[in-house]
């Protein structure tokens, strides 16, 4: 089955103790992003990636790492989280031409306290 | 940044109205408009992707609208359902960089 997998699904961790969470899919793609949602705002791009070794910023990349090693795999790096950056996070991933719209992860709900 | 608006925030309508909702961006930062379709407790799934101006793109009961030039994107519900009830998101692809806006919540009430 194509998809985009996320892991964890649930997280809750202390201000800074760095956490990765991961993010991998299965159908080729070639670009690949990292969202943040919070109440009341839209889906904010963290950082994307257009191919291997290919990364650049969103909208809101300060606090976030990411890495792009391989094509199928697209971890989001917390170094040193702080509390707001408890968000719902979303991964997605589609082809260069994006004709078709992204496939999204299923989420990761981070609280950090 | 660039500002995604969508009206209205939310609506309620009734199991067989047809409605629409509307997408705004700025039609000088555009390569391509998505909509997508979210559930609660799932993710979004992509529902149409337009890049010319005039498109319009049809799935079933739902179909968008795309005007670049004065930089707006329609979606029309047609005969509603309880299934539809969702918030439906639009985003602006700005050459690989995208905004979303903030989604239009619908309710379908049966």
């Amino acid at each position: 089955e194509a998809q985009v997998t996320q892991n964890p699904r649930y997280l809750i961790t202390v201000t800074g103790k760095k956490l990765t969470v991961t993010c991998s899919q299965n159908m080729n793609h070639e670009y690949m992003s990292w969202y943040r949602q919070d109440p009341g705002l839209g889906l904010r791009q963290i950082y994307y990636s257009m191919n291997v070794e290919v990364t650049d910023k969103g909208d809101v990349p300060e606090g976030y790492k990411v890495s792009r090693k391989e094509k199928r795999n697209f971890p989001l790096i917390l170094e040193s989280p702080s509390p707001n950056q408890t968000s719902l996070y979303f991964c997605a991933s589609s082809y260069t031409s994006n004709n078709y719209g992204y496939t999204f992860g299923s989420g990761t709900r981070l609280t950090v306290v | 940044i660039l500002n995604v608006e969508q009206s209205p925030q939310s609506l309620h309508v009734q199991e067989g109205d047809s409605t629409n909702f509307t997408c705004s961006f700025p039609s000088s930062n555009f390569y391509a408009l998505h909509w997508y379709r979210w559930e609660t407790a799932k993710s979004p799934e992509a529902l149409f992707v337009m890049t010319l101006n005039g498109d319009e793109k049809k799935k079933g009961r739902i179909s968008a609208t795309l005007n670049t030039k004065e930089g707006y994107s329609y979606l029309y519900i047609k005969g509603s359902q309880p299934e539809d009830s969702a918030t439906y998101l639009c985003a602006l692809d700005n050459f690989n960089k995208f905004y979303f806006g903030s989604g239009t919540k619908l309710n379908v009430k049966p």
